[in-house]
């Protein structure tokens, strides 16, 4: 069964740091580009961060750049995310999402989320 | 920065026709999907590629794309498909966007 599944969130302080980790099962991880998207409760879908295959380019949301960085081990299977300098507005589920095979960049595998609080 | 612009809500009678419009500059130039999402659960690919369905996506969805506007289609509604709807596109090659929901009810 292709499967992601999120680890690593939690409650943090404004300014702490959070690494997330999304574990990749079923299907060959390295042979696909991923993604981090956040949803904000009650929020609508937010693109945050992309990586290709052999972590040649990474892509940001304005939003994140310069805090949040993006990575992978193909050996392990595992996709990551560092969040930095958190705010309070990051507060938010953050699913990691397989990006599909082409060039549409279509989000076809997502794991069940991971929520990360941002709070004093 | 490229926005995607949806109504907010539709209301559609079971086993009629739900048309939802997803609005951005020259979204026809690029590859617009959709993803369906029901409370608490994550969301789930139903259009890619302006209107492919992927393995398993009833074929009453269906999706166009074309000039500034993607549409998603959901023809003979049923109560399951009630749930929120988000148009998705791959923008300047290095951003993704999301459109910022609408919430479908069957009513």
């Amino acid at each position: 069964e292709v499967q992601l599944v999120e680890s690593g969130g939690g409650l943090v302080q404004p300014g702490g740091s959070l690494r997330l980790s999304c574990a990749a099962s079923g299907f060959t991880f390295s042979l696909y580009s991923m993604n981090w998207v956040r949803q904000a409760p009650g929020k609508g879908l937010e693109w945050v961060s992309y990586i290709t295959t052999s972590s040649n380019s990474r892509f940001y949301a304005d939003s994140v750049k310069g805090r949040f960085t993006i990575s992978r081990d193909n050996a392990k299977n595992y996709l990551y995310l560092q969040m930095n300098s958190l705010r309070a507005e990051d507060t938010a589920v953050y699913y990691c999402a397989r990006d599909s095979v082409g060039p549409t960049h279509a989000f076809d595998v997502w794991g069940q989320g991971t929520m990360v609080t941002v709070s004093s | 920065s490229y926005e995607l612009t949806q109504p907010p809500s539709v209301s559609v009678s079971p086993g009629q026709t739900a048309s939802i419009t997803c609005s951005g500059d020259k979204l026809g130039d690029k590859y617009a999907c959709w993803y369906q999402q029901k409370p608490g659960q994550s969301p789930v690919l139903i259009i890619y590629e302006d209107d492919k369905r992927p393995s398993g996506i009833p074929e009453r969805f269906s999706g166009s794309n074309s000039g500034n506007t993607a549409t998603l289609t959901i023809s003979g509604t049923q109560a399951m498909d009630e749930a929120d709807y988000y148009c998705q596109a791959w923008v300047s090659s290095t951003a993704g966007v999301f459109g910022t929901g609408t919430k479908v009810t069957v009513l």
